[in-house]
């Protein structure tokens, strides 16, 4: 099934600095669809992206959709502690269905 | 707002017994999801299905099997525990195969 890297794995910022987390395939994708996960609790849904090099943003979060479409950012800016938790990407799979990245565990230290 | 419930939010289990997780979503939503959620291994789909009586394998199978009777009901079933499954379980439900996942709140099982 399609594979995606997510990178980096762990990231510790100052709260007030800015954090980006990538997701790259090495093919070409027909969407990316990007979703948060509190600490404790359910990974939600933020966004998807359809259309090559999209960005879209919602309040701080800027979302990037790669122009090849093999790539997506995800970026904070001046990050708050309310960002604390694990961002995950998620693309179509094999047989109709969605892989997810990794994730990238976001710690904002105040 | 699409709901998704799991019956359980923690459950212990001995080895060896047989273990139901029950999903319930009320949006009337074709495809459901069970996933596992170990640290540093991100999010991994152990069955779907896309229609009731429908189930598909996902990328780890093994030692899990499922049943979808009705549209609204996904449930996962460990056939004999084991503690390689202890794990977080998520249920996931969508409109359609590839679209917005809804997840449950899951359930953290404890195999001892």
């Amino acid at each position: 099934g399609q594979q995606v890297m997510q990178i980096p794995q762990y990231q510790h910022v100052q709260e007030g600095e800015d954090f980006t987390t990538y997701c790259n395939s090495s093919t070409t994708l027909s969407n990316i669809q990007w979703y948060k996960q509190r600490p404790g609790g359910h990974p939600v849904f933020l966004i998807q992206l359809v259309k090559s090099g999209e960005v879209k943003k919602q309040k701080r979060l800027t979302f990037q959709f790669g122009e090849a479409k093999k790539n997506s950012s995800l970026h904070i800016t001046a990050t708050q502690t309310t960002d604390v938790g694990t961002y995950f990407c998620a693309v179509p799979g094999g047989y109709q269905k969605v892989t997810f990245g990794i994730g990238t565990k976001l710690q904002v230290i105040p | 707002d699409v709901k998704v419930t799991q019956s359980s939010r923690y459950l212990v289990k001995r080895t060896g017994e047989k273990v139901f997780l029950e999903c319930v979503q009320d949006m009337d939503h074709e495809n459901m999801f069970w996933y596992r959620q170990d640290p540093g291994l991100g999010l991994r789909l152990i069955y779907f299905s896309y229609d009731v009586k429908m189930k598909e394998k996902g990328d780890i199978p093994e030692g899990y099997s499922v049943s979808r009777e009705k549209k609204e009901r996904f449930s996962l079933i460990l056939e004999s525990a084991s503690t390689n499954q202890t794990s977080m379980y998520l249920c996931a439900s969508s409109l359609s195969r590839r679209g917005e996942q809804y997840f449950g709140p899951g359930t953290r099982l404890t195999v001892t």
